[in-house]
């Protein structure tokens, strides 16, 4: 059963970065499939921030493009997010997911649990 | 690509039939996915490639669209279905999603 552990600071300052990881289980992190984060905000909602495929390269969504890193660890079968230069604005739960793209079929179908991060003083 | 979702909430009982619909800003054939939400919960995946049910996830859900227009049908309703209800389109980068649909009883 593929599972996906975020851990992370739940805590962060402003102008600080942020950096999360996501470990799977049950599963290669190397067949095949994109791992992704997204952030969910009262005020923004569920928001793409990027994915990752350890040969196929990195995607970013646009409105946090400089800020964000997304990198993969083949050896530990691991994904992390860093996200610089944070305001109150990033304060969100935070969500890993596998990011399955096959032939036309393309979904988000197993997540993280989460991790609340506020960004605060 | 902007998705709206409507209604934004929506008020039922047990038993009945309710459809939720996601409208694209632009034509994402069928790359639009369903999920439901719970408070203090990841989403969960329902729907994918617009109609196809997710593994495990019960029947009295179905979707259907292609292009701009989806709905999201939930048959008869069960008492572990209100939760609120997303659409994504992973028709383009960046991947986006509807602003959601509280269903409530």
């Amino acid at each position: 059963q593929v599972q996906l552990r975020q851990s992370g600071p739940e805590l962060v300052k402003p102008s600080g970065t942020l950096s999360l990881n996501c470990t799977v289980s049950g599963f290669s992190i190397t067949t095949g499939f994109f791992w992704g984060w997204i952030r969910q905000s009262p005020g923004k909602g569920l928001e793409w921030i990027g994915s990752i495929n350890h040969d196929r390269g990195t995607f970013y969504n646009p409105s946090l493009r400089g800020r964000v890193t997304i990198s993969i660890d083949t050896s530990r079968d691991q994904f992390s997010l860093h996200l610089t230069s944070l305001t109150a604005a990033d304060t969100a739960v935070y969500y890993c997911a596998r990011d399955s793209r096959w032939s036309q079929s393309y979904y988000m179908d197993v997540w993280g649990q989460g991790t609340t991060v506020t960004v605060s003083s | 690509i902007q998705l709206t979702q409507s209604p934004s909430s929506l008020s039922a009982s047990v038993g009945d039939r309710v459809s939720i619909t996601c409208r694209a800003s632009q034509g994402i054939s069928t790359y639009l996915a369903w999920y439901q939400q719970k408070p203090g919960e990841a989403p969960r995946l329902l729907i994918y490639s617009a109609s196809t049910l997710q593994s495990g996830v019960p029947s009295r859900f179905s979707g259907s669209g292609s292009g701009t227009d989806f709905t999201l049908t939930i048959s008869s309703l069960q008492p572990e279905d209100f939760a609120t209800y997303y659409c994504q389109q992973l028709d383009s980068y960046p991947y986006t999603f509807g602003q959601g649909t509280r269903l409530e009883i």
